[in-house]
């Protein structure tokens, strides 16, 4: 069974960092690519960045350029979101997703970065 | 970005009676391959989005044969044959065609 378990989100204040983690498992992980998505309190789904299978290739939404940045380490199936100088508007549920073919076809179960003084 | 526009945003639905749900693209999702790469999802209160429909028209494994996804170039439809309680949620429609992957603005599903 596939599986997508994200950690990492917590409380920040503005300007601070944190590192997300999606660990995968029940698939070869180094063949996937994975994509970040987040969801704003009561928003919708928006597109944040996506790292291809063996990381040679990533990609960002415009309004986290510079400050975010996606890895991964296919030895641990563990795709990560470093998030420096984060904003109030980072807030939001943070999914990592398994990229198959132009489409998402996992999700985890997200975990909550809230930005706040 | 291409953007991805739903309709209705709300839908009031009776138990047992069909669904549809629209989405509109501001471009063609007919990829250079000939496919078409639309995806759909839907997310019940408190959960992780799960995806229903991929490639326009295809059902992933375990999704009941209520739902359908149809449509062309630029206007797509979900259509859920006979609502039942657990449907209720937010769907949300996905282009995969273009860099980068956009979404609809969600469609929120309840019952009457």
């Amino acid at each position: 069974e596939v599986q997508l378990v994200e950690s990492g989100g917590g409380l920040v204040r503005p300007g601070g960092s944190l590192r997300l983690s999606c660990a995968g498992s029940g698939f070869t992980f180094s063949t996937y690519g994975i994509q970040w998505v987040r969801q704003g309190p009561g928003k919708g789904l928006a597109w944040v960045s996506y790292i291809i299978g063996d990381g040679s290739s990533t990609s960002y939404v415009d309004s986290v350029k510079g400050r975010f940045t996606i890895s991964r380490d296919n030895a641990k199936n563990t795709v990560y979101l470093q998030m420096n100088s984060l904003r109030a508007e980072d807030t939001a549920v943070y999914y990592c997703g398994r990229d198959f073919f132009y489409s998402v076809d996992s999700w985890g179960q997200g975990t909550l970065v809230t930005v706040s003084s | 970005d291409v953007v991805m526009t739903q309709s209705p945003l709300s839908l009031p639905v009776t138990l047992g009676l069909p669904a549809s749900i629209s989405c509109r693209s501001g471009r063609s999702l007919v990829h250079s391959d000939g496919n078409t790469y639309l995806s759909w999802f839907q997310q019940r209160p408190g959960q992780s989005p799960r995806r229903l429909i991929y490639n326009l028209s295809n059902r992933d494994s375990g999704v009941p044969d209520r739902f359908s996804g149809s449509g062309s170039v630029t206007y797509f439809t979900l259509k859920i044959s006979r609502v039942e309680a657990e449907d209720v949620g937010v769907y949300y429609c996905m282009q995969g065609t273009h860099w980068p992957y956009t979404f609809g603005q969600g469609t929120k599903l309840e019952i009457k």
